[in-house]
Protein backbone atom coordinates (compact mmCIF):
# COMPACT_ATOMS: atom_id res chain seq x y z
CA UNK A 1 0.00 0.00 0.00
CA UNK A 2 1.03 3.60 -0.72
CA UNK A 3 1.37 6.46 2.29
CA UNK A 4 2.75 10.00 2.60
CA UNK A 5 4.43 11.06 5.48
CA UNK A 6 4.83 14.42 6.38
CA UNK A 7 6.62 14.21 10.19
CA UNK A 8 6.77 17.85 11.16
CA UNK A 9 3.43 19.21 12.44
CA UNK A 10 4.32 22.46 12.84
CA UNK A 11 7.15 24.45 11.45
CA UNK A 12 8.52 27.83 12.80
CA UNK A 13 11.25 30.17 10.64
CA UNK A 14 11.92 34.08 10.45
CA UNK A 15 11.20 35.84 7.70
CA UNK A 16 14.06 35.92 5.45
CA UNK A 17 15.02 32.35 6.24
CA UNK A 18 15.42 29.07 4.25
CA UNK A 19 12.51 26.55 4.28
CA UNK A 20 12.77 22.83 4.45
CA UNK A 21 9.08 20.86 4.88
CA UNK A 22 10.12 16.95 4.85
CA UNK A 23 7.58 14.63 3.10
CA UNK A 24 8.30 10.80 2.82
CA UNK A 25 6.47 8.48 0.89
CA UNK A 26 6.00 4.74 0.70
CA UNK A 27 5.66 3.02 -2.80
CA UNK A 28 7.48 0.23 -4.69
CA UNK A 29 7.41 2.48 -7.78
CA UNK A 30 8.24 5.48 -8.34
CA UNK A 31 5.24 7.32 -7.75
CA UNK A 32 3.71 10.96 -8.86
CA UNK A 33 4.22 13.56 -6.24
CA UNK A 34 2.78 17.15 -5.14
CA UNK A 35 2.96 19.78 -2.92
CA UNK A 36 -0.01 21.73 -2.14
CA UNK A 37 -0.67 25.40 -0.26
CA UNK A 38 -3.28 25.95 1.65
CA UNK A 39 -4.27 29.16 2.63
CA UNK A 40 -6.39 29.84 5.86
CA UNK A 41 -10.08 29.39 4.98
CA UNK A 42 -9.50 28.23 1.08
CA UNK A 43 -8.82 24.68 -0.54
CA UNK A 44 -6.10 23.58 -1.72
CA UNK A 45 -3.57 25.06 -4.66
CA UNK A 46 -0.87 22.88 -6.25
CA UNK A 47 2.50 24.48 -5.78
CA UNK A 48 4.44 21.70 -7.90
CA UNK A 49 4.74 18.32 -8.96
CA UNK A 50 7.32 15.34 -10.22
CA UNK A 51 7.27 13.35 -12.79
CA UNK A 52 10.04 12.06 -13.77
CA UNK A 53 13.14 13.23 -15.11
CA UNK A 54 14.85 15.68 -13.45
CA UNK A 55 14.65 15.54 -9.13
CA UNK A 56 14.75 19.34 -8.96
CA UNK A 57 11.37 20.72 -9.70
CA UNK A 58 10.52 24.11 -9.54
CA UNK A 59 6.71 25.45 -8.28
CA UNK A 60 5.08 28.81 -8.09
CA UNK A 61 6.58 31.85 -5.63
CA UNK A 62 9.74 30.00 -6.39
CA UNK A 63 9.47 26.72 -3.71
CA UNK A 64 11.41 24.12 -5.32
CA UNK A 65 11.36 20.19 -4.44
CA UNK A 66 13.62 17.57 -4.96
CA UNK A 67 12.92 13.99 -5.24
CA UNK A 68 15.06 11.32 -3.94
CA UNK A 69 14.53 7.76 -4.86
CA UNK A 70 17.01 6.37 -2.30
CA UNK A 71 15.24 7.95 0.14
CA UNK A 72 12.17 7.78 -0.82
CA UNK A 73 11.56 11.50 0.01
CA UNK A 74 10.03 14.79 -1.42
CA UNK A 75 11.37 17.35 0.28
CA UNK A 76 9.71 21.21 -0.28
CA UNK A 77 12.47 23.82 -0.12
CA UNK A 78 12.68 27.69 -0.41
CA UNK A 79 15.74 30.21 -0.22
CA UNK A 80 13.94 32.72 1.92
CA UNK A 81 10.67 33.38 2.86
CA UNK A 82 7.90 35.47 3.30
CA UNK A 83 5.31 36.42 6.56
CA UNK A 84 2.74 35.52 3.17
CA UNK A 85 4.05 32.13 3.05
CA UNK A 86 2.47 30.97 6.59
CA UNK A 87 -0.14 28.37 5.28
CA UNK A 88 -0.76 24.49 5.39
CA UNK A 89 1.73 22.71 3.28
CA UNK A 90 0.60 19.24 2.06
CA UNK A 91 2.78 16.61 0.31
CA UNK A 92 0.51 13.44 -1.96
CA UNK A 93 1.66 11.33 -4.03
CA UNK A 94 -0.18 9.43 -7.18
CA UNK A 95 -0.15 6.24 -8.65
CA UNK A 96 -0.10 7.10 -11.89
CA UNK A 97 -1.76 10.05 -14.23
CA UNK A 98 -4.86 7.81 -14.15
CA UNK A 99 -5.02 7.45 -9.81
CA UNK A 100 -6.47 9.34 -6.74
CA UNK A 101 -4.30 11.74 -5.01
CA UNK A 102 -3.04 10.50 -1.06
CA UNK A 103 -2.08 12.98 1.08
CA UNK A 104 0.05 13.63 4.02
CA UNK A 105 -1.15 14.81 7.20
CA UNK A 106 0.10 18.51 6.22
CA UNK A 107 2.92 20.98 8.20
CA UNK A 108 1.73 23.86 9.37
CA UNK A 109 4.39 26.56 8.71
CA UNK A 110 4.33 29.82 10.45
CA UNK A 111 6.91 32.61 9.31
CA UNK A 112 7.51 35.04 12.15
CA UNK A 113 8.90 38.92 11.46
CA UNK B 1 -13.40 31.05 -14.78
CA UNK B 2 -12.53 27.75 -13.77
CA UNK B 3 -13.56 26.89 -10.52
CA UNK B 4 -14.95 24.31 -8.16
CA UNK B 5 -18.01 25.62 -6.04
CA UNK B 6 -18.84 23.82 -2.52
CA UNK B 7 -22.13 24.91 -0.69
CA UNK B 8 -22.44 25.96 2.08
CA UNK B 9 -19.64 26.90 3.23
CA UNK B 10 -20.65 26.59 7.15
CA UNK B 11 -23.52 24.88 8.35
CA UNK B 12 -24.56 23.51 11.61
CA UNK B 13 -26.70 20.54 12.32
CA UNK B 14 -28.13 18.45 14.79
CA UNK B 15 -27.18 14.62 15.41
CA UNK B 16 -29.50 12.21 13.52
CA UNK B 17 -30.28 15.16 11.34
CA UNK B 18 -29.77 14.31 7.33
CA UNK B 19 -27.34 16.77 5.70
CA UNK B 20 -26.27 17.70 1.84
CA UNK B 21 -23.19 18.82 0.93
CA UNK B 22 -23.33 20.73 -2.48
CA UNK B 23 -20.42 20.64 -5.36
CA UNK B 24 -20.41 21.85 -8.87
CA UNK B 25 -17.70 22.61 -11.18
CA UNK B 26 -17.34 24.40 -14.79
CA UNK B 27 -14.69 23.01 -16.29
CA UNK B 28 -16.53 19.37 -17.60
CA UNK B 29 -14.04 17.72 -15.41
CA UNK B 30 -15.01 13.93 -15.83
CA UNK B 31 -13.96 12.90 -12.41
CA UNK B 32 -15.05 14.19 -8.81
CA UNK B 33 -14.08 13.75 -5.08
CA UNK B 34 -15.06 14.29 -2.24
CA UNK B 35 -12.94 14.12 0.79
CA UNK B 36 -12.69 15.49 4.42
CA UNK B 37 -9.99 17.44 6.39
CA UNK B 38 -9.01 16.79 9.99
CA UNK B 39 -6.01 17.94 12.32
CA UNK B 40 -3.40 15.31 12.40
CA UNK B 41 -4.97 13.72 9.72
CA UNK B 42 -4.73 15.04 5.98
CA UNK B 43 -7.30 14.57 3.92
CA UNK B 44 -9.22 11.08 3.49
CA UNK B 45 -11.55 10.11 0.50
CA UNK B 46 -14.37 9.75 1.15
CA UNK B 47 -16.45 9.07 -2.56
CA UNK B 48 -15.02 9.25 -5.91
CA UNK B 49 -16.96 9.71 -9.17
CA UNK B 50 -15.71 8.77 -12.89
CA UNK B 51 -18.68 10.10 -14.51
CA UNK B 52 -22.80 10.33 -14.40
CA UNK B 53 -24.00 7.66 -11.77
CA UNK B 54 -20.35 6.37 -11.69
CA UNK B 55 -19.12 6.30 -8.35
CA UNK B 56 -16.47 4.61 -5.97
CA UNK B 57 -16.09 4.02 -2.48
CA UNK B 58 -12.71 5.98 -1.13
CA UNK B 59 -11.06 4.77 1.87
CA UNK B 60 -13.80 6.00 4.37
CA UNK B 61 -17.26 6.28 2.48
CA UNK B 62 -19.20 4.49 6.16
CA UNK B 63 -21.72 6.75 6.97
CA UNK B 64 -21.56 9.24 3.57
CA UNK B 65 -23.68 8.47 0.11
CA UNK B 66 -23.13 10.74 -3.04
CA UNK B 67 -24.88 11.23 -5.84
CA UNK B 68 -24.17 12.17 -9.03
CA UNK B 69 -26.99 12.75 -12.10
CA UNK B 70 -24.88 15.87 -13.50
CA UNK B 71 -21.46 15.61 -14.84
CA UNK B 72 -21.27 19.62 -13.12
CA UNK B 73 -22.58 18.25 -10.03
CA UNK B 74 -21.57 16.20 -7.45
CA UNK B 75 -23.75 15.90 -3.55
CA UNK B 76 -22.04 14.12 -0.43
CA UNK B 77 -25.10 13.44 1.76
CA UNK B 78 -24.95 11.93 5.35
CA UNK B 79 -27.98 10.09 6.51
CA UNK B 80 -28.63 11.12 10.10
CA UNK B 81 -25.33 12.68 10.54
CA UNK B 82 -23.19 12.00 13.65
CA UNK B 83 -20.90 14.23 15.91
CA UNK B 84 -17.85 12.21 14.54
CA UNK B 85 -18.58 13.34 11.25
CA UNK B 86 -18.07 17.26 12.59
CA UNK B 87 -15.32 17.91 9.82
CA UNK B 88 -14.30 20.08 6.56
CA UNK B 89 -14.96 18.84 3.41
CA UNK B 90 -13.62 19.06 0.37
CA UNK B 91 -14.33 18.71 -3.13
CA UNK B 92 -12.14 18.48 -6.49
CA UNK B 93 -12.36 17.51 -9.95
CA UNK B 94 -9.84 16.42 -12.50
CA UNK B 95 -10.22 15.78 -16.01
CA UNK B 96 -10.26 11.76 -16.94
CA UNK B 97 -7.20 11.48 -18.70
CA UNK B 98 -4.64 13.78 -16.01
CA UNK B 99 -6.94 12.96 -13.11
CA UNK B 100 -4.08 13.70 -10.77
CA UNK B 101 -4.86 17.66 -11.92
CA UNK B 102 -6.87 17.86 -9.10
CA UNK B 103 -9.09 21.60 -8.75
CA UNK B 104 -10.32 21.93 -4.98
CA UNK B 105 -13.44 23.76 -3.94
CA UNK B 106 -12.79 26.28 -1.09
CA UNK B 107 -14.47 23.57 1.58
CA UNK B 108 -17.69 23.27 4.13
CA UNK B 109 -17.10 23.58 7.71
CA UNK B 110 -19.62 21.36 8.84
CA UNK B 111 -20.87 21.04 12.76
CA UNK B 112 -22.30 18.41 14.05
CA UNK B 113 -23.86 18.95 17.87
Amino acid sequence: AQSVTQPDARVTVSEGASLQLRCKYSYSATPYLFWYVQYPRQGLQLLLKYYSGDPVVQGVNSFEAEFSKSNSSFHLQKASVHWSDSAVYFCALSLSNYNVLYFGSGTKLTVEP
Amino acid sequence: DMKVTQMPRYLIKRMGENVLLECGQDMSHETMYWYRQDPGLGLQLIYISYDVDSNSEGDIPKGYRVSRKKREHFSLILDSAKTNQTSVYFCASSPRDRNSDYTFGSGTRLLVI
